[in-house]
């Protein structure tokens, strides 16, 4: 069974402040995708990451695949409250469709 | 465009009773997921189907769940009977058949008391 872990679980910072997301397996992946959830609502697709080695960014965020296609990062620079959400990471196998979701971070931007 | 649309959005029924929660996924779509997301399990993914098809039903929790999709446009999961571990958020997703990337419907909110 592929797993992919995500850490922090959770994250309370103050506005302002810059974080990383961790999504870790022990599988290698074809593709990797990050997904953010607010309450109430279901996932919203940010990014998808095929390439090892590649980065993506979106305005303040910063998506990064590893080198072995086996883990990624997601990196928040100057967070603002409109940053709060969970943040789930979900991983595609080579010749699958599926995805394996990670538990997610549940991430609070405070004012 | 229309979104991913499922309904009901809330549902509280009792033990024992039937529940259908329905699903219908974006046009020019060709697979549809359902998952189900819980504090301790996190987003499970239950079944999905290629072109009406069901490819994966590893994730139906037990015979209690079933899952049809009787035409592109229209996907339903029912629990006969419900028991009070079932109660959580369901979540329908619809992707293309050539893409990875999956858009999720708002969701049912299921509470089996």
């Amino acid at each position: 069974t592929q797993l992919l872990e995500q850490s922090p679980q959770f994250l309370s910072i103050q506005e302002g402040e810059n974080l990383t997301v961790y999504c870790n397996s022990s599988s290698v992946f074809s593709s990797l995708q990050w997904y953010r959830q607010e309450p109430g609502e279901g996932p919203v697709l940010l990014v998808t990451v095929v390439t090892g080695g590649e980065v993506k960014k979106l305005k303040r965020l910063t998506f990064q695949f590893g080198d072995a296609r086996k883990d990624s990062s997601l990196h928040i620079t100057a967070a603002q409250p409109g940053d709060t959400g969970l943040y789930l990471c979900a991983g595609v196998s080579q010749g699958a469709q599926k995805l394996v979701f990670g538990q997610g971070t549940r991430l609070t931007i405070n004012p | 465009d229309a979104g991913v649309i499922q309904s009901p959005r809330h549902e509280v029924t009792e033990m024992g009773q039937e529940v259908t929660l329905r699903c219908k996924p974006i046009s020019g779509h060709n697979s549809l997921f359902w998952y189900r997301q819980t504090m301790m399990r996190g987003l499970e993914l239950l079944i999905y189907f290629n072109n009406n098809v069901p490819i994966d039903d590893s994730g139906m929790p037990e015979d209690r769940f079933s899952a049809k999709m009787p035409n592109a446009s229209f996907s339903t999961l029912k629990i006969q009977p419900s028991e009070p571990r079932d109660s959580a958020v369901y979540f329908c997703a619809s992707s293309r058949w050539d893409r990875y990337e999956q858009y999720f419907g708002p969701g049912t909110r299921l509470t089996v008391t």
